[in-house]
């Protein structure tokens, strides 16, 4: 089944350590993004990449990086520049706009980070 | 500038009853529209979309929401809610067209059903 896949469900990090979630997706899709998610604040979006070797910052880029090497892959790095890195963490993906569906994000189960 | 409000944090409907979810957004032309639907600890679910004609598009699950120009709005409606429609429920917009620039979502609606 075509899907995105998100590793690992919990994680835990000691204050200082950079740390990587990871996000695979089969769909075939283009475009890739990371949302960040708090209690009674929605979803922010962290970082995008709309085509491989390419990504642009979102509202909240600050202390996060990424990646997009590969097509099906969009690794986030929290780094330890991130002064509140505790939240859920959702990845999502969208064909490219115009080849119909667009705009719509398929989104993965997400990671819990939890900073010790 | 651009903005999604839900105004409605929490909402207590009785099992049976309808169900409005309220979603007001703040944009020059019109958005791309979404409602989304999370469990608790869960991904997001699409429940629907509107990006251009009949003001009116169903959803899974039993939904339908409404695209008021006028009002600026997008509120999403069940004629009787079941026990599994607890949930959060988020109201979406894309204002690139497309959606490749990401979604600008609103805080979110917690729905609770009494038996």
């Amino acid at each position: 089944d075509g899907g995105i896949t998100q590793s690992p469900k919990y994680l835990f990090r000691k204050e200082g350590q950079n740390v990587t979630l990871s996000c695979e997706q089969n769909l075939n899709h283009d475009a890739m993004y990371w949302y960040r998610q708090d209690p009674g604040q929605g979803l922010r979006l962290i970082y995008y990449s709309q085509i491989v070797n390419d990504f642009q910052k979102g509202d909240i880029a600050e202390g996060y990086s990424v990646s997009r090497e590969k097509k099906e892959s969009f690794p986030l790095t929290v780094t330890s520049a991130q002064k509140n890195p505790t939240a859920f963490y959702l990845c999502a993906s969208t064909p490219r706009s115009g080849s119909g569906g667009a705009g719509e994000q398929f989104f993965g189960p997400g990671t819990r980070l939890t900073v010790l | 500038a651009q903005s999604v409000t839900q105004p409605d944090i929490h909402i207590t409907v009785s099992e049976g009853a309808s169900l409005e979810l309220r979603c007001n957004y703040s944009y020059g032309a019109t958005p791309y529209l979404f409602w989304y639907v999370q469990s608790p600890g869960q991904g997001l679910q699409l429940l629907l979309k509107y990006f251009s004609g009949d003001t009116l598009v169903q959803g899974i699950k039993g939904f339908e929401a409404e695209f008021k120009r006028s009002q600026s709005s997008f509120n999403l409606r069940k004629p009787s809610v079941h026990w599994s429609d607890a949930a959060e429920y988020f109201c979406a917009v894309s204002f690139s067209g497309g959606g490749a620039d990401g979604l600008t979502f609103g805080k979110g609606t917690h729905l609770i059903i009494q038996p």
